[in-house]
C-alpha cells in the first residue's frame, strides 16, 4: 500500500519551455502531497506543500509563478517548470502524505534543461 | 522553522561494523522523526521512524533512538553489508511540515 507514481522519470527540454510534472497516489487518498527539489550530492528541499483544492504554500525563496502546482483531486498533484533555464535542471520528487505525518515517496523526475 | 543538523556526512565502515549516524533538530513540537534511505537517482526509502513518544526502536539490524531533552536522535546499524550502501537522511516533522537533515553517504567495504 501507500504507493506514489510520478511522471515523467525523465525529461529533457529546451530552455524556455515549460514542463509538466504529475505526481499520483495510486492506492490512497491523499490529504496533502508535496514537492521536493534535490540538487546532485545534497538534500531534499521541500518546495511547496499542497492541500487538495486549495492553493499552494511556497517555501521561502521558490518563485510560485516559476514552479506552479496544482492539487485539483486527493489522488493527483501537478508541478509545471514554467519557462526552465539550465539552472532549474534538478531531480523533483513529490511525495504524499494521509495520516500520521508519513510521506509517501514517488521515484522522481530528473529534469535536465538545455 | 525546523532546522536538522546530520552528522557524519560521510561513513565509512568494514562490513560486519556498526554504523551510527546522528541528528539534532531545533523545534521542540516536532513529533516525528524518519530515517530515509536514498540511492542514487531513486527515491528515498523509509526504513524506520519513530515518536516523540518513544525513546528507543528497533527493527533487525537497524535502530533507532531519541533524546527529546536534547533534541537529538541517532540511526544505528548493526552487522552492515555491502548493499547498506547508500545515503541516510534523517527529517523531522510537526503536522506536515518534515525537514530533512543533510545526509549521510555510507559506504561499507566488503
Amino acid at each position: 500500500g501507500a504507493v506514489v507514481s510520478q511522471h515523467p522519470s525523465r525529461v529533457i527540454c529546451k530552455s524556455g519551455t515549460s514542463v509538466k510534472i504529475e505526481c499520483r497516489s495510486l492506492d490512497f487518498q491523499a490529504t496533502t502531497m508535496f514537492w521536493y527539489r534535490q540538487f546532485p550530492k545534497q538534500s531534499l528541499m521541500l518546495m511547496a506543500t499542497s492541500n487538495e483544492g486549495s492553493k499552494a504554500t511556497y517555501e521561502q525563496g521558490v518563485e510560485k509563478d516559476k514552479f506552479l502546482i496544482n492539487h485539483a483531486s486527493l489522488t493527483l498533484s501537478t508541478l509545471t517548470v514554467t519557462s526552465a533555464h539550465p539552472e532549474d535542471s534538478s531531480f523533483y520528487i513529490c511525495s504524499a502524505s494521509y495520516l500520521n505525518n508519513e510521506q509517501f515517496f514517488g521515484p522522481g523526475t530528473r529534469l535536465t534543461v538545455l | 522553522g525546523e532546522n536538522v543538523e546530520q552528522h557524519p556526512s560521510t561513513l565509512s565502515v568494514q562490513e560486519g561494523d556498526s554504523a551510527v549516524i546522528k541528528c539534532t533538530y531545533s523545534d521542540s513540537a516536532s513529533n516525528y522523526f524518519p530515517w530515509y534511505k536514498q540511492e542514487l537517482g531513486k527515491r528515498p526509502q523509509l526504513i524506520i521512524d519513530i515518536r516523540s513518544n518513544v525513546g528507543e526502536k528497533k527493527d533487525q539490524r537497524i535502530a533507532v533512538t531519541l533524546n527529546k531533552t536534547a533534541k537529538h536522535f541517532s540511526l544505528h546499524i548493526t552487522e552492515t553489508q555491502p548493499e547498506d550502501s547508500a545515503v541516510y537522511f534523517c527529517a523531522a516533522s510537526i503536522t506536515n511540515d518534515m525537514r530533512f537533515g543533510a545526509g549521510t553517504r555510507l559506504t561499507v567495504k566488503p
